[in-house]
């Protein structure tokens, strides 16, 4: 059973271009969080989805940020026009629709942007 | 949501017992108390959860006060691998799964 794949690994964006990450939770999970850590701090929830619905954005900054988990397919976190200030490590993790589980992590997609 | 306090930092001799305190005074009654931790360069793993109980496994133990407004964890033996920043986390607003993490404590094992 793989683990929470998150591509790519390492991403540069020159200033002002988009960025996608993806992420592929575990088999059988359909929560999916998203998670911003900059340097030398600790992490900052973002945004919580399940299939198709967004639960809770309440970390999303209010432009540029987008993030959706379709039906098929990964969940998507898209950062439109990036500012050096979006590079950072992004995580995701999922975990089950029921129970008290824990939230398995990727290994997450550090964005440089120069 | 509720909030957890926690020590920035701590150091422990390898080989020792450390004993990681955490304070949730506004807990409710549903709401279980989940640790993880973060190597560097690496992304969140689970290390633990419990609701009143103490609970064990094969990282770690938590002792959950009576009144459930703190709890510990216990790493029996540091390693140096067990060098991370430990976060203790209760549920967001909308289920269990959901948490939010704070600043955590950042443990330095010593050899």
């Amino acid at each position: 059973n793989a683990g929470v794949m998150q591509n790519p690994r390492h991403l540069v964006r020159r200033r002002g271009q988009e960025a996608r990450l993806r992420c592929s939770p575990m088999k059988g999970h359909s929560h999916v969080y998203w998670y911003r850590q900059l340097p030398e701090e600790g992490l900052k929830f973002m945004v919580y989805l399940q299939k198709e619905n967004i639960i809770d954005e309440s970390g999303m900054p209010k432009e540029r940020f987008s993030a959706e988990f379709p039906k098929e397919g990964p969940s998507i976190l898209r950062i439109q026009q990036v500012v050096r200030g979006d590079s950072a490590a992004y995580f995701c993790a999922s975990s089950p629709l029921m129970g008290i589980r824990e939230q398995y992590f990727g290994p997450g997609t550090r964005l440089t942007v120069t | 949501d509720a909030k957890t306090t926690q020590p920035n930092s701590m150091e422990s001799n390898e080989e020792e017992p450390v004993h990681l305190p955490c304070n949730h005074s506004t807990i409710s009654g549903t709401d279980y108390i989940h640790w993880y931790r973060q190597l560097p360069s690496q992304g969140p793993e689970y290390v633990i959860h419990g609701l009143t109980s103490n609970v064990n496994n094969r990282m770690a133990s938590l002792a959950i006060a009576e009144d459930r407004k703190s709890s510990t964890l216990i790493l029996h033996r540091a390693t140096l691998r067990d060098a991370a920043v430990y976060y203790c986390i209760l549920p967001g607003k909308y289920n269990n799964n959901d948490m939010r993490f704070g600043a955590g404590t950042r443990l330095t094992v010593k050899p």
